[in-house]
């Protein structure tokens, strides 16, 4: 069956530093996959999106990378800042389903 | 400004009750969705839907049921069948295409008297 692997262990950095959450899945290949945030209490706000096509995508202080032979995508803060101490939801959408999977996410604290 | 609401924001249940959860957008979206998050878990998709007057079944559809007789409106009815409804609901909606880019209203909190 499809599985979606994401860190449950929290990722502690230090404000400034770059945090790296890691989502890797199995047993599908997904024509796309979505970075979301979310925080407690509240919706999913989307961040990203990366097709099958492509390596990389930028946003501001967002990068994720998509790399279809590893069955991983990375996603990367630079510059982290307390503000986005947060879960972060990865959502893989496999070729045959109009709908993205969500894996359980990754907590990221930022100490100042 | 154009968004998600979802009402209420705390819900009770009792024994052998349905109750509706209320979803509303006006982002002129035509997909909307309604997800079950339970603590420490992923989204499970319970329905969706991609126009008015069609729906479909996710992957936890039983239990629950849906209507989709307006664009802006997609309500959720947790029924008696559902025998462990506590968990936090989610509807989201999409413009591009089904799937991409889901934007969330805030969740409804379902717990059991």
């Amino acid at each position: 069956s499809q599985k979606i692997e994401q860190n449950s262990e929290a990722l502690n950095i230090q404000e400034g530093k770059t945090a790296t959450l890691t989502c890797n899945y199995t047993n599908y290949s997904p024509a796309y996959l979505q970075w979301y945030r979310q925080d407690p209490g509240r919706g999913p706000v989307f961040l990203l999106l990366i097709r099958e096509n492509e390596k990389e995508k930028r946003k501001e202080r967002l990068k994720v990378t998509f790399d279809t032979t590893l069955k991983q995508s990375l996603f990367h803060i630079t510059a982290s800042q307390p503000a986005d101490s947060a879960t972060y939801l990865c959502a893989p959408k496999g070729r045959g389903s109009y709908i993205p999977t969500f894996g359980r996410g990754t907590s990221l604290i930022v100490h100042p | 400004d154009g968004g998600i609401t979802q009402s209420p924001k705390y819900l009770f249940r009792k024994e052998g009750q349905n109750v509706t959860l209320s979803c509303e957008q006006n982002l002129n979206h035509d997909a909307m969705y309604w997800y079950r998050q339970d603590p420490g878990q992923g989204l499970r998709l319970i329905y969706y839907s991609q126009i008015v007057n069609d729906f479909q079944k996710g992957d936890i559809a039983e239990g629950y049921s849906v209507s989709r007789e307006k664009k802006e409106s997609f309500p959720l009815t947790v029924t008696s069948a559902q025998k462990n409804p506590t968990a936090f609901y989610l509807c989201a909606s999409s413009v591009d295409r089904v799937g991409e880019k889901l934007f969330f209203g805030s969740g409804t909190q379902l717990s059991v008297l």
